[in-house]
């Protein structure tokens, strides 16, 4: 298996709403990431999880608040989104976590196909 | 700070032309520079990645190269197709956490 699952695939949520998106790896892999992406734009790092400790927090607005529940899954929670946070979220994992001069574990970052977030 | 450059940011080819994209990065620290390749509405999937103990790297269509002295990298898609019509994202580690390019729309044109 050397897929990522997220779920949903698309959301729309109020600004009051409170929601959760879900990511799922079963490849072994010890680090997951949150990225979000704007259209045609690269992949902005929020959040990596190394161990299922949180490890890098891209001084994201705590509305999004990130959960590794165990090593095989990876939550976002959101609440009180803004419009401008409407987005795709991409969830991935590599192999091993980023080590201190850079390494992104053995290599490649496999990505899940995304949730389509859209906030009114 | 942690930078990549990309350029062009578009590129418009003839079917079998070859395809050129270069990215600059600011840590001589970096080792590991992937490329990723997005088409429209899906995931961002590798299609090659290098590392800094070497040169270059070829998988039958696509090639990377990479000049550690001058810190710039890259892909090279020789004999292109329709299909490689896709956004592509170079990409390098710095300071733990893998830094992406602007990204180059590519356009293969029949």
């Amino acid at each position: 298996d050397t897929e990522v699952t997220q779920t949903p695939k698309h959301l729309v949520m109020g600004m009051t709403n409170k929601k959760s998106l879900k990511c799922e790896q079963h490849m072994g892999h010890r680090a997951m990431y949150w990225y979000k992406q704007k259209a045609k734009k690269p992949p902005e790092l929020m959040f990596v999880y190394s161990y299922e400790k949180l490890s890098i927090n891209e001084s994201v607005p705590s509305r999004f608040s990130p959960e590794c529940p165990n090593s095989s899954l990876l939550n976002l929670h959101l609440h009180a989104l803004q419009p401008e946070d409407s987005a795709l979220y991409l969830c991935a994992s590599s192999q091993a976590p980023p080590g201190p001069r850079g390494v992104v574990g053995t290599g490649e970052l496999f990505f899940g196909e995304g949730s389509r977030l859209t906030v009114l | 700070g942690e930078n990549v450059e990309q350029h062009p940011s578009t590129l418009s080819v003839q079917e079998g032309d070859s395809a050129v994209i270069k990215c600059t990065y600011s840590d001589s620290a970096s080792n590991y520079f992937p490329w990723y390749k997005q088409e429209l509405g899906k995931r961002p999937q590798l299609i090659i990645d290098i590392r800094s103990n070497v040169g270059e790297k070829k998988d039958q269509r696509i090639a990377v190269t990479l000049n550690k002295t001058a810190k710039h990298f890259s892909l090279h898609i020789t004999e292109t197709q329709p299909e490689d019509s896709a956004v592509y994202f170079c990409a390098a580690t710095m300071g733990g956490k893998l830094i992406f390019g602007q990204g180059t729309e590519l356009s293969v044109k029949p």
